[in-house]
């Protein structure tokens, strides 16, 4: 079965300070995963995937096969950074269906 | 663009009665919708996969007679609740996939159901 864990419900750091939001998953095979935002009363949104290896508002992930984690990283935190993330698993895009599995998610909070 | 609606934003109804949500994307087609619900202070659980002009494939323990999914055009899906409950009260959120861009899933704004 697979499954996507956030071991953190809140992160709270400064402003300018890095942040790191972990992931680690469980699937047997190689998943598409991705990062999803929501900012405060807005819907959710794509941040990035593991396979555009694009840096996305200053935000890199990293998947590790080894450690089976996808990691969400940026190096200097910014207070329009608040909002809840989502890691998503789902099979490979050609497989069917297409689902997305979500991990718990992490509200990040950056304070002024 | 790529912009998915949902309608209503936010619904009450009585015990026993029938609620439709409807999903749509406003400026792409998808063959395949999605149906997630959210508890407060919960991650998104998918419910069903929604596919044009076939019938609904349903996750383990959602019941199907109980949330009817109809997807009759490539641009909308509707999720009926029938003979809703107080314990069906959620935030209701559908997602269309866009098979013309790299399978991307583009999420409708949700929909708040309270039963009473």
């Amino acid at each position: 079965a697979q499954r996507v864990t956030q071991p953190e419900k809140l992160l709270s750091v400064f402003k300018g300070a890095p942040v790191e939001l972990k992931c680690n998953y469980s699937y047997s095979g190689s998943p598409e995963l991705f990062w999803y935002v929501q900012y405060s009363r807005q819907r959710l949104q794509l941040l990035l995937r593991h396979i555009s290896r694009e840096s996305i508002k200053g935000f890199t992930a990293d998947l590790n096969k080894g450690e089976t984690s996808f990691h969400l990283k940026k190096p200097f935190a910014q207070e329009e950074d608040s909002a809840m993330y989502y890691c998503a698993l789902s099979p490979p895009i050609k497989a069917a269906g297409n689902k997305l599995t979500f991990g718990g998610g992490t509200r990040v909070l950056v304070k002024p | 663009g790529a912009v998915v609606s949902q309608h209503p934003s936010r619904v009450i109804c009585k015990s026993g009665t029938s609620v439709k949500i409807e999903c749509r994307s406003l400026d792409f087609q998808a063959t395949t919708m999605f149906w997630y619900r959210q508890f407060p202070k919960q991650s998104l659980m998918l419910m069903a996969t929604s596919n044009e002009g076939s019938k609904a494939t349903y996750e383990q323990g959602v019941e199907k007679d109980k949330f009817l999914i109809n997807h009759a055009s490539l641009t909308l899906s509707t999720l009926t609740v029938t003979s809703a409950h107080p314990e069906d009260s959620s935030f209701y959120i559908c997602s269309a996939r866009n098979s013309g861009s790299n399978y991307e899933q583009y999420f409708g704004p949700g929909t708040r159901l309270t039963v009473t």
